[in-house]
Parts: C-alpha cells; sequence; structure tokens
C-alpha cells in the first residue's frame, strides 16, 4: 500500500533553516511526481511546490521561490522540502502529498503532516 | 497566483444537502478540468473526494458529486450526515503549470 511517512516536529529560531522528509514505499517512487502544501494554524492549504522525483526538476509557487528548495534521494525514495531563512510566518504544518496525473493531476496521497514552530 | 474563492462557511441539516463553490479564473478553473476536491477533519491529513472535475476515487460515497459551469466548480453533498462535518478545499492546476487551492470552507451538520 502507498504510504508518504515525513520527519518529526521541528522548533527554529527566526532566520534558521529547517529541513522536512518524506519517505515514499509502495509504489515506483520515480513514476509519480511529489507536492509540497503548507498549512499555518487554523489556516487553509497551500500550495508550496512540486518535484520530479524521476529528474529531479521542481517548479515553486512565486511566492517561495529563492526561500525552498526540493530535492530527492531516490537510493532512499524519500524527497525533502528545505525552508531557508526562517520567519514565524512560517510556523506551519508540511505535508507532502503525491501528484496523480492518472488522476487528472489530483493529490491523491498524503504525508501525515511536519509541525514547524518558528519562534525566538 | 491568486487563491480560488470559496464560502467560509456552509451548513444544512441531516439529510439535506449542500453545495459549496469555487471560483477562480480563466487561466485555472475555467481553463482546465483539473479541478479537485478534499476533505479535511482537525488534526489530519487531507482526503481527496473529488478528482477530474466529477470523478470519485474508489471508496469515496456517491453522496458526494462534483460539477463545473465556466470559472466555477462546486462540490455537492446529499444525504448530509454528521460525519461529513470537515473543511472542504477545492484546488486547480493553472497556466502557469502551478496548482491553487481554495481558502477553505468549513461544513457545520446542524
Amino acid at each position: 500500500q502507498v504510504q508518504l511517512v515525513q520527519s518529526g516536529a521541528e522548533v527554529k529560531k527566526p532566520g534558521a533553516s529547517v529541513k522536512v522528509s518524506c519517505k515514499a514505499s509502495g509504489y515506483t517512487f520515480t513514476s509519480y511526481y511529489m507536492h509540497w502544501v503548507r498549512q499555518a494554524p487554523g489556516q487553509g492549504l497551500e500550495w508550496m511546490g512540486i518535484i520530479n522525483p524521476s529528474g529531479g526538476d521542481t517548479t515553486y509557487a512565486q511566492k517561495f521561490q529563492g526561500r525552498v528548495t526540493m530535492t530527492r534521494d531516490t537510493s532512499t525514495s524519500t524527497v525533502y522540502m528545505e525552508v531557508s531563512s526562517l520567519r514565524s510566518e512560517d510556523t506551519a504544518v508540511y505535508y507532502c502529498a503525491r501528484l496523480d496525473w492518472g488522476l487528472a493531476g489530483s493529490f491523491d496521497y498524503w504525508g501525515q503532516g511536519t509541525l514547524v514552530t518558528v519562534s525566538s | 497566483q491568486s487563491a480560488l474563492t470559496q464560502p467560509a462557511s456552509v451548513s444544512g441539516s441531516p439529510g439535506q444537502s449542500i453545495t459549496i463553490s469555487c471560483t477562480g479564473t480563466s487561466s485555472d478553473v475555467g481553463a482546465y478540468n483539473y479541478v479537485s476536491w478534499y476533505q479535511q477533519h482537525p488534526g489530519k491529513a487531507p482526503k481527496l473526494m473529488i478528482y477530474d472535475v466529477t470523478k470519485r476515487p474508489s471508496g469515496v460515497s456517491n453522496r458526494f458529486s462534483g460539477s463545473k459551469s465556466g470559472n466555477t466548480a462546486s462540490l455537492t453533498i446529499s444525504g448530509l450526515q454528521a460525519e461529513d462535518e470537515a473543511d472542504y478545499y477545492c484546488t486547480s492546476y493553472t497556466s502557469s503549470s502551478t496548482w491553487v487551492f481554495g481558502g477553505g470552507t468549513k461544513l457545520t451538520v446542524l
């Protein structure tokens, strides 16, 4: 069965960086793109970007360009999302979600979420 | 890219039907059938409920249906049940090869 397992909660100071991982299993890792989505406390979902695990190419939401980096490790079927220059507004739950073009570009499987807290 | 527009809240009694709208532009909702809907219960990850505007994934109740007209997509839930109380989000692919979410709608079952 498809599973996306994310790394644990993080607490960071303003200005620091955080790197969240998402380990995939139960399917061919390089056959499906992976999204990253975040949700601030009490707020809605916000699309951050997407990575192609096969070639490593990425597309980021304009808001996050220059501050977010998505990478992958095909040997461990893991994707990573790093946010730099953290500020309090980056406090959120970060999700990875698999893109299925066979389901018209929908996000068919989600990780459990990783809470990142930015506080001095 | 601006978020798609959804009503902040809707409500209905058990057994009734409700509809949640999702308004975008000719560069996203109006341009593609890559519109999907997600249900999110508190503290949980979102769950795919509708994809390709109208299709249901395996295991999703046929009480959930989707449609689209122009730049507005809609999610209808018929025969409301207590377990349907949740937040609902639409999303669409865009002409910039990105995705955009709606602001979310809180459904209350009275």
